[in-house]
This record gives C-alpha cells, structure tokens and sequence, in this order.
C-alpha cells in the first residue's frame, strides 16, 4: 500500500526557517517524481515545487523561488521541502504528492494527509 | 502564468441531480487537465486525469470532457458522498495551476 508520510510542521516565526519530511513506502520511491502542493486555510490548492525522480530537476512557484528548497533522499524513500525566509502569507497545509507519468499523462495519484505550517509571532 | 478559472464557484444540489462545472483555462493547455476532489478535512484525491480518462476506482458516474482551454466535470446521478470540493488543475505548463474550486453542498 502507497503510503506519503508528512512531518515537521508546526508554528515558527515570520523570518525563520522549517523543514519539512514526506517519508514514502509501498512504491519504488526513486522511480516517481514528487511534489509539494499547499492550501492556505480556507482557499484552494496551490502547487510548490516538484522535483525528478533523480533529484537533477526541480521546479518552484514564483513565490518561493530562492527561499524553499525541494531535495530528496532516494536512499531513504523521504522528501523534503527547506523553507527558509517564511513569510505569514506561507501559512498553509503543506500535502506531499506522487507525480505519475503515463502515455504523456500526468497527475498526483497519491497525497499525504498533509501537515500544518503557521508563521506567525 | 496559466490561470484556471472554474464556475460555478459552488453549487446546491440534490441526491441525484446532474452536476455540470467547469474549468476554463486562460491559454491552450491541450488535454493536460486533471480533475480533483478534497472533501472536509482529507488530503485531495484523483478523479480524472489528462482530462477524460477516469482514474482507476473512480466511478462512472464522473466523467471529464474537453480540450484547449474549456473543460467539464459532469457528475450524473449525484450521490451524498460526492459533496465535496472539485479542483481542476493544468500541467501543460510551468506553474502547474489549479482552479479556485467549485463547492458542492446540499440544497
């Protein structure tokens, strides 16, 4: 069974820093691409990063560019997403998710139950 | 960046009714849509991918249509478990983009 695992949330103040862990299992984790999407309290989905199954690539939203880092440690099946500079806007449940590949096709079969970041002082 | 804009922004509906909602993207995004539903308190899951294609387990009651940049989610016989929040979300590019959400709540 596909399991997404989030962990290291909680409260942190605005200029601080916080990382966040996305433990995997039931999958070969270092043949799927991940992602990190967020939801503001109340709002919509929000796409943050994604990052290869090797880890070479890695794509951001504008808004975090230069202050979240998405890596990985294939060799522990775990995600991470570094955020640094947190700002009150970036307050959110943050879900890990499984990118799947198929014919072209692309989508997030699997999430997290998701973790709660609140910046505030 | 491609914006998603989905309407209604939610609905009043009946067991049973057909639901009609849809996502309209602001540039050509091919088929590359894929349709989600988040209920109250749950992570989001997978109904429809590359914009037609129903996700292995989803019943057949949701169907996708659409390409471009105009897109549907019909729910036909809705049933009580479906109220939820619907998402739609665009891959063609970078950002990937989801809608706002259409909400579904009983009448």
């Amino acid at each position: 069974e596909v399991q997404l695992v989030e962990s290291g949330g909680g409260l942190v103040q605005p200029g601080r820093s916080m990382k966040l862990s996305c433990a995997a299992s039931g999958f070969t984790f270092n043949n799927y691409d991940m992602a990190w999407v967020c939801q503001a309290p109340k709002k919509g989905l929000e796409w943050v990063a994604t990052i290869s199954y090797d880890g070479s690539s890695t794509y951001y939203r504008d808004s975090v560019k230069g202050r979240f880092t998405i890596s990985r440690d294939n060799a522990k099946s775990t995600l991470y997403l570094q955020m640094d500079s947190l700002r009150s806007e970036d307050t959110a449940t943050y879900y890990c998710a499984r990118l799947e590949d198929y014919g072209y096709k692309r989508y997030f079969d699997y999430w997290g139950q998701g973790v709660m970041v609140t910046v505030s002082s | 960046n491609t914006v998603m804009t989905q309407s209604p922004t939610s609905m009043f509906i009946s067991v049973g009714d057909r639901v009609t909602m849809n996502c309209k993207a602001s540039q050509n995004v091919g088929t590359n849509v894929d349709w989600y539903q988040q209920k109250t308190g749950q992570s989001p899951k997978l109904l429809i991918y590359g914009a037609s294609n129903r996700y292995t387990g989803v019943p057949d009651r949701f169907t996708g249509s659409g390409s471009g940049t105009d897109f549907t989610l019909t729910i036909s016989n809705m049933q009580a478990e479906d109220l939820a929040v619907y998402y739609c979300l665009q891959y063609n590019y970078n950002p990937l983009t989801f809608g706002s959400g259409t909400k579904l709540e009983i009448k």
